[in-house]
């Protein structure tokens, strides 16, 4: 079974600066997609950012970007120059078929 | 507003009552999920609907869980004599997926259950 791991359970970064949030995953499948999704205290969950396995390039997303290593079963986001609007729970999640497998989240919080 | 829509958005209920849960997806998605959020984890997921077809269900889906999706529009979410152990966020989720794509899933914000 596809398991996400989210190994940080909080992190803080200062407005600004750059954080970057963990996840592995484990699958034995070779083509599949990889998501991040932010949920801010009491809104619904956005996505912020996905990657398909297939593509070698790592997404990026204005001042999201992520770091892919197919082989390690690792997938990171990267926030560039932090805003305080970033601060969030922050979901690494999988897509098994037809339904999302998430991680544990990682608490974001930013700093002034 | 034409995204998901969940209502109620809080729900206090005592142990042993029925409650039921009302999701109103975008209105072009065909497909409907719902999954369950604890406090300090992930949404896990329970059951999806493609139309009025329930597709998939999860081993968290017990008996005193049913779902439904009649016209393959709004769905609702039954759970027969609550626990405890049912309080958690409820989230409801929708996308449009065809043969050739599974475009991302919206979520609602969610309808919070408490079993007192």
């Amino acid at each position: 079974a596809q398991t996400v791991t989210q190994s940080q359970p909080e992190m803080s970064v200062q407005e600004a600066e750059t954080v970057t949030l963990s996840c592995t995953y484990d699958t034995s499948e070779s083509d599949y997609y990889l998501f991040w999704y932010k949920q801010p205290p009491s809104r619904q969950m956005i996505l912020v950012i996905r990657q398909e396995a297939y593509k070698q390039q790592n997404a990026t997303e204005n001042r999201f970007s992520v770091n892919f290593q197919k082989a390690a079963k690792s997938f990171s986001l990267k926030i560039s120059d932090s805003q305080l609007g970033d601060a969030a729970m922050y979901f690494c999640a999988y897509r098994d078929t037809d339904k999302l497998i998430f991680g544990t989240g990682t608490r974001l919080q930013v700093f002034p | 507003d034409t995204g998901v829509s969940q209502d109620p958005r809080h729900k206090i209920t005592k142990r042993g009552q029925n409650v039921t849960f009302r999701c109103d997806p975008i209105s072009e998605h065909n497909r409907l999920y719902w999954y369950r959020q604890t406090l300090g984890q992930g949404p896990e997921f329970l059951t999806y609907f493609q139309n009025e077809a329930q597709l998939e269900k999860s081993r968290l889906l017990s008996d005193r869980f049913s779902a439904e999706r009649p016209k393959g529009s709004f769905s609702t979410l039954e759970i027969q004599r609550t626990e405890q152990g049912d309080s958690a966020m409820y989230l409801c989720a929708s996308s449009f997926s065809s043969n050739q794509a599974h475009a991302e899933a919206f979520f609602g914000q969610g309808t919070r259950l408490t079993v007192v």
